[in-house]
């Protein structure tokens, strides 16, 4: 079975600097997706970032880019220029690819604080 | 693009009671949804997945009796907590995959339920 593991339960950063989250994963598929959301206080659960197995390039999204390390099962992501709003909880998820019923495997969550 | 509300956004109610909470996605077809229930600075645990037109798939652990899901359309999802113990006190999330994009593996969160049984 596939696990999501996520090693920091709290982090905290000062504002306008950079943090890198972390994230394992454990698998023997090789057609996965790997996603980052984010749960601010409101609970909405937002999609950071998704980035596709075959895919070798890091995905980024403007201040948002993940270190994907397939070998190493690894997929952290990076918050560059850090801002208030980015406070919240991370989780980072793994789903298998294909069959439309395949379901979103979470780690625990990391919940950033974000110093002014 | 890719919205998903939920109704109610909080409901309180009675110990032996029932409630029922709709999941609709407002601008995709969803052929396949997802009940999410978290608690407090935990994670999301998965409780089911439902398909339109057919009978839920239930995570293990789950009682499908007190927890009832209907997907009875491609825009709309509903779960019933019946016969509510306070002990189901939690908030319930779903989402949904869009059916006209099935390369796409991400799914469409609701903005959740929270559900306080007293």
């Amino acid at each position: 079975a596939q696990t999501v593991t996520q090693s920091q339960p709290e982090m905290s950063v000062q504002e306008a600097e950079t943090v890198t989250l972390s994230c394992t994963y454990d698998t023997s598929e090789s057609d996965y997706y790997l996603f980052w959301y984010k749960q601010p206080p409101s609970r909405q659960m937002i999609l950071v970032i998704r980035q596709e197995a075959y895919k070798q390039q890091n995905a980024t999204e403007n201040r948002f880019s993940v270190n994907f390390q397939k070998a190493a099962k690894s997929f952290s992501l990076k918050i560059s220029d850090s801002q208030l709003g980015d406070a919240a909880m991370y989780f980072c998820a793994y789903r298998s690819g294909g069959g439309a019923t395949n379901k979103l495997i979470f780690g625990t969550g990391t919940l950033l604080a974000v110093q002014p | 693009g890719a919205v998903v509300s939920q109704h109610p956004s909080w409901v309180i109610c009675k110990s032996g009671t029932s409630v029922k909470i709709e999941c609709r996605s407002l601008d995709f077809q969803a052929t396949t949804m997802f009940w999410y229930r978290q608690f407090p600075k935990q994670s999301l645990m998965l409780m089911a997945t439902s398909n339109e037109g057919s009978k839920a798939t239930y995570e293990q652990g789950v009682e499908k009796d007190k927890f009832l899901i209907n997907h009875a359309s491609l825009t709309l999802s509903t779960l019933t907590v019946t016969s509510a113990h306070p002990e189901d006190s939690s908030f319930y999330i779903c989402s949904a995959r869009d059916g006209g994009r099935p390369d796409v593996g991400e799914q469409y969160f609701g903005p959740g339920t929270r559900l306080t049984v007293t």
